[in-house]
């Protein structure tokens, strides 16, 4: 089945040691997402991809970035993790190649990180 | 910061029992709102997605409505079952790819 996979599901880094979540996607979907939700607040979205075009919310801090080395993967590195990062990751993806913009996300498990 | 409101944060119901629940968000620049549905231990998975105002949608026992002028989305479960205990996340779509989430509401149905 078309799906959108995340890598690892649970993952545990030290404080400052850079790490790198990934997520890939089976739907060929031109749009990919990554979320952050700390406990019992609403997932935010960091940033998203357009095809290569990267697009980045002005509050996401700058320890974020990403890449998208082609439609079926996108990465989330952390360059230096502190405490208020843990939370759970989640991608997301949405659209066919030439679909309208309202279409529903498709989700992955999420990964939960953990900052020790 | 654009709010996303949703209301209960919980809710606990009888099976059999119908239920709703409110997402209020900003009426400005609309493009559409989205429901989801969260398992525990699963990905979010989408309900509907609402562009018009007055639009009503339906799939089995859960319907929602949406009204883009006063910021309000409803949904709505009708003879709630334990298989439906999940969490129910809105989101705002502005224009373009920016969603903005609510934080939940979490639903239990107590068999």
């Amino acid at each position: 089945d078309a799906m959108v996979i995340q890598n690892p599901r649970y993952q545990v880094t030290q404080f400052g040691k850079p790490v790198t979540l990934s997520c890939s996607q089976t739907l060929n979907h031109n749009v990919m997402y990554w979320y952050q939700q700390k406990s019992s607040q609403a997932p935010k979205l960091l940033f998203h991809y357009y095809d290569k075009d990267f697009n980045n919310e002005a509050d996401t801090p700058d320890n974020f970035q990403s890449r998208r080395p082609n439609t079926s993967f996108c990465f989330l590195d952390i360059r230096s993790p502190g405490l208020g990062d843990a939370a759970m990751y989640l991608c997301a993806t949405s659209g066919p190649r030439t679909g309208s913009s309202n279409q529903p996300q498709h989700f992955g498990d999420g990964t939960r990180l953990s900052i020790l | 910061i654009l709010n996303v409101e949703q209301s209960p944060q919980s809710l606990h119901v009888q099976e059999g029992d119908s239920t709703n629940f409110t997402c209020s968000f900003p009426s400005s620049n609309f493009y559409a709102l989205h429901w989801y549905r969260w398992e525990t231990a699963k990905s979010p998975e989408a309900l509907f997605v609402m562009t018009l105002n007055g639009d009503e949608k339906k799939k089995g026992r859960i319907s929602a409505t949406l009204n883009t002028k006063e910021g309000y989305s409803y949904l709505y479960i009708k003879g709630s079952q334990p298989e439906d205990s999940a969490t129910y996340l809105c989101a705002l779509q502005q224009s373009g790819n920016q969603f903005y989430f609510g934080t939940g509401t979490s639903l239990t149905v107590i068999p």
